[in-house]
């Protein structure tokens, strides 16, 4: 079985400052890890993913994010907010093989000027 | 633009009515997912096609079907609707590696 908890539902931060959105997983299958963001009234778009390979991956618009197993954690981050990061952001698990995907709950994000 | 096209992209209707969801999938993608995003449930995973054949099925009610046709678009059928049926439906598709799924813009589905 698989799952994903996001923490924090409503994130704030100041234009500028470092971007921090928490996501641990559990996978009882070698997981893939993705991160998709979704503005408003819009669908979601891929951020970033892991599959196998480079633990530290990164996506688009300056986001990255770590894949630690010991943790069981992929947190993305990204070192400088813009006003146009803000958006809800979802972390999503799925395992070779059973390619549905496991969605957390999602965290909106606030970047305040 | 992912290029996953979904129509139409809202809809209201009445509750005990039927309607149906259409889902085009990015050229050359065989894998068709539907997901429901609620406010109380979030983002459901409810079933997958891949080529024309259900692959796995999530927490689809029985009042829902679904199917995948020979030019690979989807359907996505809603019967007997309630009032908590209200959501947005989004389609995804997948590739051959099935590892990636790029997601449709949404149909918002309004149920009075």
């Amino acid at each position: 079985a698989q799952s994903v908890t996001q923490l924090g539902s409503h994130v704030s931060v100041s234009e500028g400052a470092l971007v921090l959105l928490r996501c641990n997983y559990s996978s009882s299958v070698p997981p893939y890890l993705f991160w998709y963001v979704q503005y408003p009234n819009q669908g979601l778009q891929l951020l970033l993913k892991y599959t196998t390979g480079a633990t530290l991956v990164k996506g688009i618009n300056g986001f990255e994010a770590e894949f630690k197993k010991s943790e069981t954690s992929f947190h993305l981050t990204k070192p400088s907010a813009h006003m146009s990061d803000a958006a809800e952001y979802f972390c999503a698990v799925s395992g070779r093989g059973t390619y549905k995907y496991i969605f957390g709950t999602g965290t909106r994000l606030k970047v305040l000027a | 633009d992912s290029g996953v096209t979904q129509t139409p992209k809202h809809l209201i209707t009445a509750t005990g009515q039927r309607v149906t969801l259409r889902c085009s999938p990015r050229s050359g993608d065989l894998s068709v997912y539907w997901y429901q995003q609620s406010l109380d449930q979030g983002l459901q995973f409810l079933i997958q096609y891949y080529n024309g054949e259900e692959r796995a099925k999530g927490n689809i009610l029985e009042r829902f079907s679904a199917q995948q046709f020979p030019d690979l678009h989807s359907e996505l059928n809603l019967s007997s609707l309630e009032l908590g049926d209200s959501a947005l439906y989004f389609c995804a598709s997948s590739g051959t590696s099935g590892d990636t799924q790029y997601f449709g813009p949404g149909t918002r589905l309004t149920v009075l």
